[in-house]
């Protein structure tokens, strides 16, 4: 149980296009659902919340217009990059929280490589 | 939000116990503790999450003092596959939660 997809899992895009990143939760239902950015070597950093119905809350410094966060429903939050550049590119993961609990349980999707030329 | 301090790197051999200590002197009432394992070019993965005291499943084993300022994650008989990156994190849930992970702990298994 407890799994999170993400689509694609490797993209390439040219400068300049759009691109987006789906996060689906598989057998569960998560209303809150984060998107984190890591490049090589380094460690996950959070980009930003989002929760179902509501606005996406970003980190600071994460450009809200250019890193568009849809959460429709309680099985799928998406991000899109948009107008992307290559230093855009970077490996991003996102995790979703299942609804209800106490504790602090968070599942991650396998990743989605981004790669601007 | 409870920062937390791990070692940047540990090495052992196959068949050998790791035990990766992680301080987390600000801890909250409401925090849990949670370690996650991350390999190359994937998302991390959880290992095992704990309040206080000892919790043990199939693949670890968390250790808590009575204090709750550190941790310390123990893998028995590591292999050359728990070769990975090592990731504790403190936290509660909460509406304005955030997550921090911090460097991790670079564990690398040697024949």
């Amino acid at each position: 149980g407890a799994v999170v997809s993400q689509h694609p899992s490797w993209v390439i895009c040219k400068s300049g296009t759009s691109v987006k990143i789906e996060c689906r939760s598989l057998d569960f239902q998560a209303t809150t659902m984060f998107w984190y950015r890591q490049f090589p070597k380094q460690s996950l950093m959070l980009m930003a919340t989002s929760n179902e119905g509501s606005k996406a809350t970003y980190e600071q410094g994460v450009e809200k217009d250019k890193f568009l966060i849809n959460h429709a429903s309680l099985t799928l939050s998406t991000l899109t990059v948009t107008s992307a550049h290559p230093e855009d590119s970077s490996f991003y993961i996102c995790s979703a929280m299942p609804a209800g609990g106490v504790s602090y349980e968070q599942y991650f999707g396998p990743g989605t490589r981004l790669t601007v030329t | 939000l409870a920062k937390t301090t791990q070692p940047i790197s540990m090495d052992s051999y196959e068949g050998q116990e790791v035990n990766i200590t992680c301080s987390h002197n600000n801890i909250a009432t409401n925090d849990y503790i949670t370690w996650y394992q991350q390999f190359p070019s994937q998302g991390p993965r959880f290992i095992i999450q704990g309040y206080k005291t000892k919790v043990t499943n199939e693949v670890a084993s968390l250790f808590i003092p009575a204090d709750r300022k550190s941790s310390t994650l123990s893998l028995p008989r590591v292999s050359l596959s728990d070769t990975a990156v090592y990731y504790c994190l403190v936290g509660a849930r909460s509406n304005d939660y955030k997550l921090s992970f911090g460097a991790g702990t670079t564990v690398t298994v040697r024949a």
